[in-house]
């Protein structure tokens, strides 16, 4: 089965900061990778899809990126509604459909 | 617009059975695979199952293999999760999900299932 490791665990950072969270996969799978914000009480939100587009209606403070097995998630300009836990999940080919040990990113 | 809606959940106890339901809305259903995905509390998401579009194929983690079965019933768009012997260790938020389609990903908002004596 693919392994997701993302990094870091935890994440605290001020309103303006850019922020960086990284996945590494632990075989190829392509640009098969979702980035998701999830806020408690709520549905997981994407916010990226195919390792690197923006899905529709998500701000374009962010961004991820795509380096071999290596991916990562990128906002610009952290914003107080930023806050929230963020996760990787690949898709490459059959399941299971891998996350990653999410990264809680406080302000 | 697309809408899945879970049903189901509840307090249990240890040992016992429960199937939740997810009802899928504005697509077509059939043309999709379909999985299950749980977070217990203070844990990360943790994918469980998923079902082929036909029904024909199913997967399942390692942590739920042979205690559960997931199921779908394309006349009634309806999605399904099998949970038999129950223990503490599945009380968690189940979110069924459209995971493997890019930008058409979608997740319902998830059922609670709480397993306690």
């Amino acid at each position: 089965d693919i392994q997701m490791t993302q990094s870091p665990s935890s994440l605290s950072a001020s309103v303006g900061d850019r922020v960086t969270i990284t996945c590494q996969a632990s075989q190829d799978i392509r640009n098969y990778l979702n980035w998701y914000q999830h806020k408690p009480g709520k549905a997981p939100k994407l916010l990226i899809y195919a390792a690197s587009n923006l899905q529709a209606g998500v701000p374009s403070r962010f961004s991820g990126s795509r380096s071999g097995t290596d991916f990562t998630f990128t906002i610009s300009s952290l914003q107080p509604e930023d806050i929230a836990t963020y996760y990787c999940q690949q898709y490459d080919s059959l399941p299971p459909y891998t996350f990653g040990q999410g990264t809680k990113l406080e302000i | 617009e697309v809408q899945l809606l879970e049903s189901g959940g509840g307090l249990v106890q240890p040992g016992v059975s429960l199937r939740l339901s997810c009802a899928a809305s504005g697509f077509t259903f059939t043309s999709y695979a379909m999985s299950w995905v749980r977070q217990a509390p203070g844990k990360g998401l943790e994918w469980v199952s998923t079902i082929s579009g036909s029904g024909s194929g199913t997967y399942y983690a390692d942590s739920v293999k042979g205690r559960v079965t997931v199921s779908r019933d394309n006349s009634k768009n309806t999605l399904y999760l099998q949970m038999n012997s129950l223990r503490a260790e599945d009380t968690a938020v189940y979110y069924c999900a459209r995971l493997n389609y890019g930008s058409e990903t979608v997740w319902g908002q998830g059922t609670l299932v709480t397993v306690s004596s």
